[in-house]
């Protein structure tokens, strides 16, 4: 089955202590990234890759890292967590190769519900 | 900039009623424009796309869209609601982008609406 994995799906930590969020991806898609949502503000691009070892800051980067060694995974690193943070982030895929750069949907994992205190 | 926007945060309809959803977009050129739904727990999930062409989009589970390029709207609609459609449903537009010499879209989405379905 075609999915995107996020784990966890649910992370309770305290401020400072560095944690990774997992994505993978079966779909063989150049393009990853990740979201975060916040009431109100709809979802919002925190990095994106476009393929392996090509990664960019999307619209709210800051407080983030990311890595993209393996075509399949995606993994969002906060070093220092604050509590601002606290939000719901997912990761998508889609592919962008030929003519679907522009019409092939993205593809969201199920979610990852973060709280830091 | 450009920006999509939903004017409505929260939606309450009766299960049977007719519903539409608005969405204002920004953008210079002609959009690509997507309709995104998110169930609670769940990812989203793609409802409907316009690129080009007809106006009246079909979409999945009844839903169709309206590309009116003089109103910059590209509203949802759906003749009668199920309960099974409470959910949030997020407009998105396509934004050209180049980036390691490929040019790709990247999706920028509106704040997103509640719908909840009264029985």
């Amino acid at each position: 089955e075609a999915q995107v994995t996020q784990n966890p799906r649910y992370l309770i930590t305290v401020t400072g202590k560095k944690l990774t969020v997992t994505c993978s991806q079966n779909m063989n898609h150049e393009y990853m990234s990740w979201y975060r949502q916040d009431p109100g503000l709809g979802l919002r691009q925190i990095y994106y890759s476009m393929n392996v070892e090509v990664t960019d800051k999307g619209d709210v980067p800051e407080g983030y890292k990311v890595s993209r060694k393996e075509k399949r995974n995606f993994p969002l690193i906060l070093e220092s967590p604050s509590p601002n943070q606290t939000s719901l982030y997912f990761c998508a895929s889609r592919a962008v190769t030929g003519a679907s750069s522009y019409n092939s949907p993205l593809h969201f994992g199920n979610g990852t519900r973060l709280t830091v205190t | 900039a450009q920006s999509v926007t939903q004017p409505d945060i929260h939606i309450t309809v009766s299960e049977g009623a007719s519903l539409e959803l608005r969405c204002n977009y920004s953008y210079g050129a002609t959009p690509y424009l997507f309709w995104y739904v998110q169930s609670p727990g769940q990812g989203l999930q793609l409802l409907l796309k316009y690129f080009s062409g007809d106006t009246l989009v079909q979409g999945i589970k009844g839903f169709e869209a309206e590309f009116k390029r003089s109103q910059s709207s590209f509203n949802l609609r759906k003749p009668s609601v199920h309960w099974s459609d409470a959910a949030e449903y997020f407009c998105a537009v396509v934004l050209t982008r180049n980036a390691g010499g490929t040019s790709y879209g990247k999706l920028t989405f509106g704040q997103g609406t509640i719908l909840t379905v009264h029985p």
